[in-house]
């Protein structure tokens, strides 16, 4: 069974820093895209990050330069890096498993497409003084 | 950036009804796109991928349709266990999700 196990949230003041990390089981995360998404309380569901097997990193405009997603293949860990957080970056942050992965071109421009097939329980952060 | 509206926001309907959910892609997404159903405090669970595929495990009155720019999610015959939210997803994109109760 595959199972992702996040940890590491909590209360930070703003400015500060904050490591998540998310212990799989059932699969290698060097061998799949591994995202981010995150929920503020009461919204919807946002994209933050997704590391791909090659190493390559994206991140949403919101967290660019001040969160790093990285994995260590020893501990299949996934983790994310949280600096100088703000407090609308407060949510629950799960990791998920990215599923098959599509390159699709359209208008001059590709991208990968996926879906996140196994998630995390999540961890909830909370950016407050 | 792709940006992805889906609507209603939130519905009511009645057990044993048939409940859709659109979504629409801002460029063409091919059949790219992806379902989640998500119940307060817990983590969301894909239920159709690309479109149209449903996840293992999942109870066949959920499907979907569409490719391009235009999707669509039913329900058929809604169920007391199907309240929850709804989001469509492509890649790095969520839709804002529907919120759907009895």
């Amino acid at each position: 069974e595959v199972q992702l196990v996040e940890s590491g949230g909590g209360l930070v003041h703003p400015g500060g820093s904050l490591r998540l990390s998310c212990a799989a089981s059932g699969i290698t995360v060097s061998g799949y895209y591994m995202t981010w998404v995150r929920q503020a309380p009461g919204k919807g569901l946002e994209w933050v990050s997704v590391l791909h097997i090659g190493g390559h990193t994206d991140y949403a405009d919101s967290v660019k330069g001040r969160f790093t997603i990285s994995r260590d293949n020893s501990k299949n860990t996934l983790y994310l890096q949280m600096s100088n957080v703000r407090a609308d970056d407060t949510a629950v942050y799960y990791c998920a498993k990215a599923g098959a992965v599509h390159l699709y071109c359209s208008g001059g421009t590709c991208q990968d497409y996926y879906a996140m097939d196994v998630w995390g329980q999540g961890t909830a952060v909370t950016v407050s003084s | 950036d792709i940006q992805m509206t889906q609507s209603p926001s939130s519905l009511s309907a009645s057990v044993g009804d048939r409940v859709t959910v659109t979504c629409q892609a801002s460029q063409d997404i091919a059949h790219y796109l992806n379902w989640y159903q998500q119940k307060p405090g817990k983590a969301p669970k894909l239920l159709i991928s690309d479109a149209s595929n449903l996840e293992i495990g999942v109870p066949s009155r959920f499907s979907g349709s569409g490719s391009g720019t235009h999707f669509t999610f039913t329900i058929n015959s809604l169920q007391p266990e199907d309240i929850g939210t709804y989001y469509c997803q492509q890649s790095s994109t969520f839709g804002p999700g529907t919120t759907v109760d009895i």
